[in-house]
């Protein structure tokens, strides 16, 4: 099946810094989407990106389906920007979705 | 225009005891997934479900889990003689079509076993 693979592991940062994430995908996909788990458990739907770029404030997100990877980026980071971000993508007609691992943000005054 | 609904938020059952999970879709949604996430890990898919049908349950384990959408009512994840490996957060996603469709999700069941 399909493999999603997140980098980095693991980010800390200071506030206001800018940070890169990426998703590799080992296959072509028709959708992906990025998602942001907040420290209290909750998964918050960040971009649905099949292709192409869309900004939403500090955060926006690149997908280039034909090389198989997205990259969020979120500037002017702040701590409540901390918790786990996950993207994933459809693994079959069915609509399932495979996750990342993730990459554990923690952003400090 | 309520988002999914996931209850109970936290459900602590003993060795052997029956957990109900329940989730209700966005309105307009025909479509239910269920995922499984251990601590420290990431969403593992369990289980694909429409109005009372069952389309992919290639995530489930074989044994003591069930799901069900019914015609009326959410959709009930049913694990039955909990063990303690069971303990994780349990997310219920729906969507209004299966296919190139934005999945939006619940809160989330965190379920303990003591």
């Amino acid at each position: 099946g399909i493999q999603v693979e997140q980098s980095p592991p693991d980010l800390i940062l200071q506030e206001g810094a800018n940070s890169t994430l990426r998703c590799n995908f080992s296959d072509s996909v028709n959708n992906l989407q990025w998602f942001h788990q907040n420290p209290w458990g909750q998964l918050i739907n960040l971009f649905y990106i099949p292709s192409g770029t869309k900004q939403n404030g500090r955060l926006s997100a690149t997908t280039v389906a034909t090389e198989r990877y997205s990259l969020l980026y979120i500037s002017s980071s702040q701590t409540t920007d901390s918790g786990v971000y996950f993207c994933a993508v459809p693994s079959s007609n069915t609509g399932k979705l495979i996750f990342g691992q993730g990459t554990t943000l923690q952003v400090k005054p | 225009n309520a988002g999914v609904m996931q209850n109970p938020r936290h459900l602590v059952r003993r060795r052997g005891q029956e957990a109900r999970l329940r989730c209700s879709p966005m309105k307009g949604h025909s479509h239910v997934y269920w995922y499984r996430q251990l601590p420290e890990e990431g969403l593992k898919f369990m289980v694909y479900l429409q109005k009372e049908n069952i389309i992919d349950e290639s995530g489930m384990p074989k044994e003591r889990f069930s799901a069900e959408f019914p015609k009326e009512g959410p959709s009930i994840l049913r694990i039955q003689q909990v063990v303690r490996g069971d303990s994780a957060a349990y997310f219920c996603a729906s969507s209004p079509i299966e296919m190139n469709t934005e999945a939006f999700f619940g809160q989330g069941t965190r379920l303990t076993v003591v």
